[in-house]
C-alpha cells in the first residue's frame, strides 16, 4: 500500500464514451502527477499539479482533460478517445520540497484502459 | 527537454549474480537521479536515489553511481535473487518547483534459480 489509490483498476469504453479516473493521495503530499504507461515505451507525463495549480501539460491532447480539486485527489476525464490511447494511467504524488519536487514519487496502481 | 536512454531492454542473469542498468540524460541541469522498480500489476516502487552532490550511493544490495560529466549513471544489483525480478527505471529531474521525473523505458530483469 503506498498511499495512492486509483479507481477503477480497470476500465473499457468505446471512443464515444466519457469516463473519469480518480486518484487520491493520503500521505499529505502537495503535487500529483499523471503518466501514462504504455508497452515499450518510456513512463510519459501527462500533467502536474503542485498546490493544486496545473504546472505543466506535457502537450497532451484535449481528449484528455485533468482537474484537482484538492492536494488529495485528481481526476482524469476522458472523452471521444482513440484505440492508441490504451495504456495503463498512473498517478503519483510526492511532497513539495522548498526548491521544488525533488523527492520521491509515489505512485499508486494504475488505471488499466482499453479504447474499442 | 530532458532525455533518458536506459540499456538494456531486457537483462537476464543467474541467482547469485551481478546486474547491471545503465541511462544516460543529455540535460547537464538535472540533479536528481532515482531508481523505481515495478512489480507486475503494481505501480512503480522506489528503491534508490542519488543527487548530483554524490558519485555513489550503496543500500544492501544495492548502488548506484553517477558520473557527471558523463552524464551517466547506473544500477548495481549484486547477489540478484529471483524476487529481483521486475522491470527497473532509471529517471531524472532538475528539482525545480511543478517539475516532473523523466524516465527512461525500463529493464526487464529476470532472474532465475
Amino acid at each position: 500500500e503506498t498511499g495512492v489509490t486509483q479507481t477503477p483498476r480497470h476500465l473499457v469504453m468505446g471512443m464515444t464514451n466519457k469516463k473519469s479516473l480518480k486518484c487520491e493521495q493520503h500521505l499529505g503530499h502537495n503535487a500529483m502527477y499523471w503518466y501514462k504507461q504504455s508497452a515499450k515505451k518510456p513512463l510519459e507525463l501527462m500533467f502536474v499539479y503542485n498546490f493544486k495549480e496545473q504546472t505543466e501539460n506535457n502537450s497532451v491532447p484535449s481528449r484528455f482533460s485533468p482537474e484537482c480539486p484538492n492536494s488529495s485527489h485528481l481526476f482524469l476525464h476522458l472523452h471521444t478517445l482513440q484505440p492508441e490511447d490504451s495504456a495503463l494511467y498512473l498517478c503519483a504524488s510526492s511532497q513539495d520540497s522548498s526548491g521544488g519536487n525533488t523527492g520521491e514519487l509515489f505512485f499508486g496502481e494504475g488505471s488499466r484502459l482499453t479504447v474499442l | 527537454g530532458e532525455n533518458v536512454e536506459q540499456h538494456p531492454s531486457t537483462l537476464s542473469v543467474q541467482e547469485g549474480d551481478s546486474a547491471v542498468i545503465k541511462c544516460t540524460y543529455s540535460d547537464s541541469a538535472s540533479n536528481y537521479f532515482p531508481w523505481y522498480k515495478q512489480e507486475l500489476g503494481k505501480g512503480p516502487q522506489l528503491i534508490i536515489d542519488i543527487r548530483s552532490n554524490v558519485g555513489e550511493k550503496k543500500d544492501q544490495r544495492i548502488a548506484v553511481t553517477l558520473n557527471k560529466t558523463a552524464k551517466h549513471f547506473s544500477l548495481h544489483i549484486t547477489e540478484t535473487q529471483p524476487e529481483d525480478s521486475a522491470v527497473y527505471f532509471c529517471a531524472a529531474s532538475k528539482g525545480q518547483a511543478g517539475t516532473a521525473l523523466i524516465f527512461g523505458k525500463g529493464t526487464t530483469l529476470s532472474v532465475s534459480s
